[in-house]
């Protein structure tokens, strides 16, 4: 199984509302991510777990709360957001070593915050 | 801010021509990855070249990486329509981290 698989494919969701996007791999990669893309620009990365640790936040505001229950599930909590966070969502996965390897990207969650 | 820069910003060639995408970066890098995103959908590796490579093949793709000028070029031979899409370049300075920083990207359209 070489698929990451993301849900919810969209999500429309109000400024108070809490809500939850899913990442889930099983190519037995211990390094995750999340990345947020707007249109027309290149990903941008958000968060990185190793071995179910965070090991990179790039200084992402805490609305946005990661969280890694295993080795192949990764979530993105998200709450209080701004329309400005429109965006698509991409969960993706590697390898980990130190001479860094291919990432396989799931298909993304589309979020409008209305 | 992005670590890579690719050029042209748009491309459109006739199937069956070959196109053309660079890549310029601006620090030392562990490797270099090219990704392909069709519309709106997730991101495919196309191919990885570490900074001791200079050239790597993979089937009609050909990637050259030139660490002293800092770029890279992507040669798609015998372009398809199935190849119009977005093409990034990544750049992974730290190698065991796979902190990847993507370029502005290269929108591809090969006419039928």
């Amino acid at each position: 199984d070489t698929e990451v698989t993301q849900t919810p494919k969209h999500l429309v969701m109000g400024m108070t509302n809490k809500k939850s996007l899913k990442c889930e791999q099983h190519m037995g990669h211990r390094a995750m991510y999340w990345y947020k893309q707007k249109a027309k620009k290149p990903p941008e990365l958000m968060f990185v777990y190793s071995y179910e640790k965070l090991s990179i936040n790039e200084s992402v505001p805490s609305r946005f709360s990661p969280e890694c229950p295993n080795s192949s599930l990764l979530n993105l909590h998200l709450h209080a957001l701004q329309p400005e966070d429109s965006a698509l969502y991409l969960c993706a996965s590697s390898l980990w070593d130190r001479d860094g390897n291919e990432q396989f990207f799931g298909p993304g969650t589309r979020l409008t915050v209305l | 801010s992005q670590q890579g820069e690719e050029d042209p910003q748009a491309l459109s060639i006739q199937e069956g021509e070959n196109a053309t995408m660079n890549c310029s970066y601006k620090t030392s890098i562990n490797n270099l990855q090219w990704y392909r995103q069709n519309s709106g959908r997730g991101l495919v590796h196309l191919i990885l070249i570490r900074s001791n490579e200079r050239e790597k093949h993979s089937g009609r793709l050909r990637v050259t990486l030139d660490t002293s000028k800092k770029s890279s070029s992507l040669l798609i031979t015998a372009s398809r329509a199935a190849d119009t899409a977005s093409y990034f370049c990544a750049t992974d300075v730290t190698g065991a981290n796979s902190k990847l920083t993507f370029g502005k990207g290269i929108t591809l359209s090969v006419r039928p």
